[in-house]
């Protein structure tokens, strides 16, 4: 079956510095989405990419389609305590296949 | 608009006891879909619904069933409940899925069970 795998699984910054978490995919996507779950919260939609080599900002993250459509990123740059949380990608078919998360800690 | 609703918040179960657990969306969602979540595992799909009616099965799928008789609810039953089954549930509703189009997933706040 499809899988999709994130990485790191976790990962410690000091406040203001970058953060990446890469996600890939064993087959082809039709789209992509990414979200986020704040401690004890439940998961939020963050953005939905759909196109090859898409580029997309908010604010301070950057999500980015790879050319394949097998794989995505999510930037956050100078983070802030408020980035703290899980981010979880999910390919998009007839389910979502959901990644398996990448922990962010932010040291203050 | 309530969105997504999911009751009760905290369970505990004996093993081999059976329970529901609730969800319904009020947003006159077509997909419907239950996960559970585990430390380092993400989440996982249990089942899924694509309209009232029609359910699939997702990922982890032994030990749970679910129906979708109306639009609104989506409720998962566990069987005969195993310590296996702790972790905590989230029921989520889209507008639509499938290969052409795909919408966000709205996701309810979680059921935290517990197995003893």
């Amino acid at each position: 079956g499809q899988q999709v795998m994130q990485i790191p699984q976790y990962q410690h910054v000091q406040e203001g510095e970058d953060f990446t978490t890469y996600c890939n995919s064993s087959t082809t996507l039709s789209n992509i989405q990414w979200y986020k779950q704040r401690p004890g919260g439940h998961p939020v939609f963050l953005i939905q990419l759909v196109k090859s080599g898409e580029v997309k900002k908010q604010k301070r993250l950057t999500f980015q389609f790879g050319e394949a459509k097998k794989n995505s990123s999510l930037h956050i740059t100078a983070t802030q305590t408020t980035d703290v949380g899980t981010y979880f990608c999910a390919g998009t078919g007839n389910q979502f296949y959901f990644g398996t998360g990448t922990s962010l800690t932010v040291i203050p | 608009n309530a969105g997504v609703t999911q009751t009760p918040k905290f369970q505990v179960l004996k093993t081999g006891q059976s329970m529901t657990l609730q969800c319904a969306q009020d947003m006159n969602h077509e997909y419907m879909s239950w996960y559970r979540q585990d430390p380092g595992m993400g989440l996982r799909l249990i089942h899924y619904s694509v309209g009232a009616g029609i359910t699939d099965q997702g990922e982890v799928p032994n030990g749970y069933n679910v129906s979708r008789s109306t639009t609104e609810d989506f409720p998962l039953r566990l069987l005969s409940a195993a310590p296996s089954q702790t972790s905590v549930y989230f029921c989520a509703s889209s507008y639509r899925t499938g290969q052409g189009a795909t919408y966000e997933q709205y996701f309810g706040p979680g059921t935290r069970l517990t197995v003893t």
